[in-house]
């Protein structure tokens, strides 16, 4: 099955500053990559997510990269603002029937005012 | 309602009581989902359905039953609680049957089984 591997768990950056989450997938079959950010007490919620048929993908501050070769994907937010700080999970899922979602670990992003 | 809601939102059970944590959707998806998350661990797929009607067992299943009688519930039920089952419980939907798309997830119910 799919093992996703992510990193690194925490992160602490400065306001203003960049932010990179990484993960890795196993199952080269898999064509969908989504991200999700969970704030304290409530429920994931999808931010941004790319396909295995793009490399990269942007959505204002958020941006998400993909190397289907090194099967390797990467969150990255840039001028980071306070309530940007949450948990972020990646996942991967393959296409055809179901195929089943598999998170990452997590990241608990801090960001210090 | 609006969206994905759960019930309760959070629940302290004895072991080896029984208990059926509620999800109600009210935007017409055909999946829905129920997971765990555990620190360090992620989310883990307990139970999945893709349509009223039909289930599937996910990553980590034992100790858990779900039906799906109509497209709007899909109640998760713990037969005999265990320790173990302490954990926050999140509820998810999509529109899609399969797992590539965007996913709906409940606010949650922490579960406490001592």
């Amino acid at each position: 099955g799919e093992n996703v591997e992510q990193h690194p768990s925490t992160l602490s950056v400065q306001e203003g500053d960049s932010a990179v989450i990484k993960c890795t997938y196993s199952d080269s079959a898999s064509n969908y990559f989504p991200w999700y950010k969970q704030e304290l007490g409530k429920g994931p919620q999808l931010i941004i997510d790319i396909r295995s048929n793009v490399g990269e993908k942007k959505d204002q501050r958020i941006a998400v990269t993909l190397n289907k070769t090194a099967k390797h994907f990467s969150l990255h937010i840039t001028e980071t603002q306070p309530e940007d700080s949450a948990v972020y999970f990646c996942a991967a899922s393959g296409s055809g029937g179901y195929q089943k979602v598999t998170f990452g670990i997590g990241t608990k992003l801090q960001v210090i005012p | 309602i609006a969206g994905i809601t759960q019930a309760p939102t959070s629940q302290i059970l004895a072991a080896g009581r029984r208990m059926t944590l509620r999800c109600t959707q009210d935007m017409r998806h055909n999946a829905m989902y129920w997971y765990r998350q555990d620190l360090g661990l992620g989310l883990r797929l307990i139970h999945y359905s893709n349509t009223a009607g039909t289930t599937g067992k996910g990553e980590v299943p034992d100790g858990y039953s779900v039906s799906r009688a109509n497209t709007d519930d899909f109640p998760l039920t713990l037969a005999s609680a265990v320790p173990s089952q302490t954990s926050v419980y999140f509820c998810a939907s999509s529109p899609a049957s399969g797992g590539a798309g965007e996913q709906f997830f409940g606010p949650g119910t922490r579960l406490t089984v001592l």
